[in-house]
This record gives C-alpha cells, sequence and structure tokens, in this order.
C-alpha cells in the first residue's frame, strides 16, 4: 500500500537547537516530494524535491531527497520560537498525492 | 502578486444538502488542486485541474467533483452532503503539476 510516514510526531527543542525531520515513502511511480510548514492557517510552501542528493537551502532550513532508500528529511538551524508548526511532508506519484500526518515541532524560548 | 484566494470562507450546510465552493489562483498559475483537511484525516488530496482538465484524483467518492474555467478559477462541489463532509477545504495552485504549490486560506465547511 502506498504510504508517507513522517516522523518523530512530535519534537520539543529549545531555541537555537538543530533539528531533523524525516519523511519516509513507499509509492511507484514516483514524482515528487514536498514539505510544508503548518501553523494555525494554511500550509505554506518549504521545498520541492524531484532528485536525489540535491540539497534544497532556504536561510536556516534544507532538505534533501534520496530516492533509493526512499526518504527525505528537513533540517532546521539555530531554532526559532518562530519556527513551532506543524511540518508536512508530501509525495506525488501516478496521479495521487499524499500527505504525511506531519511532525509537530515546538520550541521552547 | 495576490495570493490564492477562496470563497466562501466559511459556510455551514445541511446533511443531503451541496455546496460549491470557489477558488482563484496566483495570477499566471494554470494548476489548482484541492485538498480535504480533518483532524482525524489529515491532508488529503481531492483531484488536481490543469488546464481545464483533470490532471489527477485522490481516493474520494464521486459526490466530489470540480471543474476548472479558463481562466484557472476553479470549482468544488459536494452533493449529497454527509456529517463526514465537515472539513477544512484548501486549494492551492502552481504554475504547473510540477511545480511547488501554494496554498489559499481555505474554506471551513460545517455540516449539520
Amino acid at each position: 500500500e502506498d504510504k508517507v510516514v513522517q516522523s518523530p510526531l512530535s519534537l520539543v527543542v529549545h531555541e537555537g537547537d538543530t533539528v531533523t525531520l524525516n519523511c519516509s515513502y513507499e509509492v511507484t511511480n514516483f514524482r515528487s516530494l514536498l514539505w510544508y510548514k503548518q501553523e494555525k492557517k494554511a500550509p505554506t510552501f518549504l521545498f520541492m524535491l524531484t532528485s536525489s542528493g540535491i540539497e534544497k537551502k532556504s536561510g536556516r532550513l534544507s532538505s534533501i531527497l534520496d530516492k533509493k532508500e526512499l526518504f527525505s528529511i528537513l533540517n532546521i538551524t539555530a531554532t526559532q520560537t518562530g519556527d513551532s508548526a506543524v511540518y508536512l511532508c508530501a509525495v506525488g506519484w501516478g496521479n495521487d498525492m499524499r500527505f504525511g500526518a506531519g511532525t509537530r515541532l515546538t520550541v521552547k524560548p | 502578486k495576490a495570493g490564492v484566494t477562496q470563497t466562501p470562507r466559511y459556510l455551514i450546510k445541511t446533511r443531503g444538502q451541496q455546496v460549491t465552493l470557489s477558488c482563484s489562483p496566483i495570477s499566471g498559475h494554470r494548476s489548482v488542486s484541492w485538498y480535504q483537511q480533518t483532524p482525524g484525516q489529515g491532508l488529503q488530496f481531492l483531484f488536481e485541474y490543469f488546464s481545464e482538465t483533470q490532471r489527477n484524483k485522490g481516493n474520494f467518492p464521486g459526490r466530489f467533483s470540480g471543474r476548472q474555467f479558463s481562466n484557472s478559477r476553479s470549482e468544488m462541489n459536494v452533493s449529497t452532503l454527509e456529517l463526514g463532509d465537515s472539513a477544512l477545504y484548501l486549494c492551492a495552485s502552481s504554475l504547473n503539476s510540477d511545480s511547488g504549490k501554494y496554498f489559499g486560506p481555505g474554506t471551513r465547511l460545517t455540516v449539520t
């Protein structure tokens, strides 16, 4: 069965810490993997990954995809309280797309 | 550039009724996709339209349908509403099917 699994489900860190969020998938005809940040509103687009081994970076956030091992990681360095959110991973394949359950990140001052 | 807009923002309907939601994509974006978000099921993909054609479809019953107009605006229709259809309905637009998707604020539908 096609699936997208994110881990951990929740994470509590302190400001300044570095976190790594994981997204693993089992799908056929993979097209792309997307990361989103969702606070108390609609998800905000972070990255789209289609090729293995190419790191995408935006400020303190970065992400990479491993199509051989079927996973992606999202790194956030020097975390800030404003990074507190649910981070969603979505995988598109064939003519469908599936979201993971998300990782709830809480950054404490 | 203006972002993705959705109307209405809130809606209350009764079981058995039908509802139509509207989504206007970012200017220049030709792909519009729809999602349902509930606390129990999370975010689920409904369908995607590109240039007025349905390109991709998730695993939802035929009561959920949509269309896209020549100006890329899209509508989603749900017929014979059920209590379980209560959710936040999000649409997202992108340049094409393989581009990053930008979400609108959503329509909160409550079915009583």
